[in-house]
């Protein structure tokens, strides 16, 4: 049973570029969240998807944005990168909004 | 607002030691889950445990245990002999219990680095 897979495993993008970071979850979960981890810090909560739709947004700029599909698949994307947008991007995926989050290998970005 | 504090920002132990990692939460909340999760070097986020408001029992796994005292607002995580693959980042986690068309974000802790020595 795989896993949440997450795609690509590293980044590296300039100031002021777009890009789209994209999740699986695992089978038979219908719930994906995005959290974002600067180093040395805990992960902060971007947004979560469930039935194609966001249901809570953490404080973030509208720059960051996503994506569910009908398969569950989601998709962050964030506009105008900063430098400070450098960091571990986590999806996490759970059974339903209300169970417990299970985390993907993470993308690393980097912005020169 | 949701709060979690980890005050130890890091421990060094010698291998078999005993060690316990805090977590003190604040929430508005009545009813909430509180998690452990471990991140290990390669940086993917592992799901040690959850536990429910209204239960406070304490829950032992193996070398793993946890105390939950709602009177003190503390969720802590203790190692039992601890081995050197016990190194890793700690998070505690705090997430309240609603509807789903609310969401049920993730309020983690700034985390606690575990270095155990051979």
């Amino acid at each position: 049973d795989a896993g949440v897979t997450q795609s690509p495993t590293h980044l590296i993008k300039t100031r002021g570029q777009q890009v789209t970071l994209r999740c699986s979850p695992k089978s038979g979960h219908d719930t994906v969240s995005w959290y974002q981890q600067a180093l040395g810090q805990g992960p902060q909560f971007i947004f979560q998807y469930y039935e194609e739709e966001e249901r809570q947004r953490g404080n973030f700029p509208d720059r960051f944005s996503g994506h569910q599909f009908p398969n569950y698949s989601s998709e962050l994307n964030v506009n105008a990168l900063l430098l400070g947008d450098s960091a571990l991007y986590l999806c996490a995926s759970s059974l339903s909004v209300q169970e417990t989050q299970y985390f993907g290998p993470g993308t690393r970005l980097l912005v020169l | 607002a949701q709060k979690v504090t980890q005050a130890q920002t890091e421990i060094s132990v010698v291998e078999k030691e005993d060690v316990t990692l805090d977590c003190v939460y604040e929430t508005r909340d009545t009813t909430y889950y509180l998690f452990w999760y471990k991140q290990p070097p390669s940086g993917e986020l592992v799901f040690l445990i959850r536990r429910n408001s209204f239960d406070e029992q304490n829950e032992i796994s193996g070398r793993y245990s946890w105390n939950f005292q709602k009177s003190t607002s503390s969720f802590n995580f203790t190692i039992t002999a601890s081995q050197v693959v016990d190194s890793a980042v700690y998070f505690c986690a705090l997430s309240h219990i609603g509807g789903a068309e609310y969401g049920n974000k993730l309020v983690f802790g700034a985390g606690t680095i575990l270095r155990v020595k051979s």
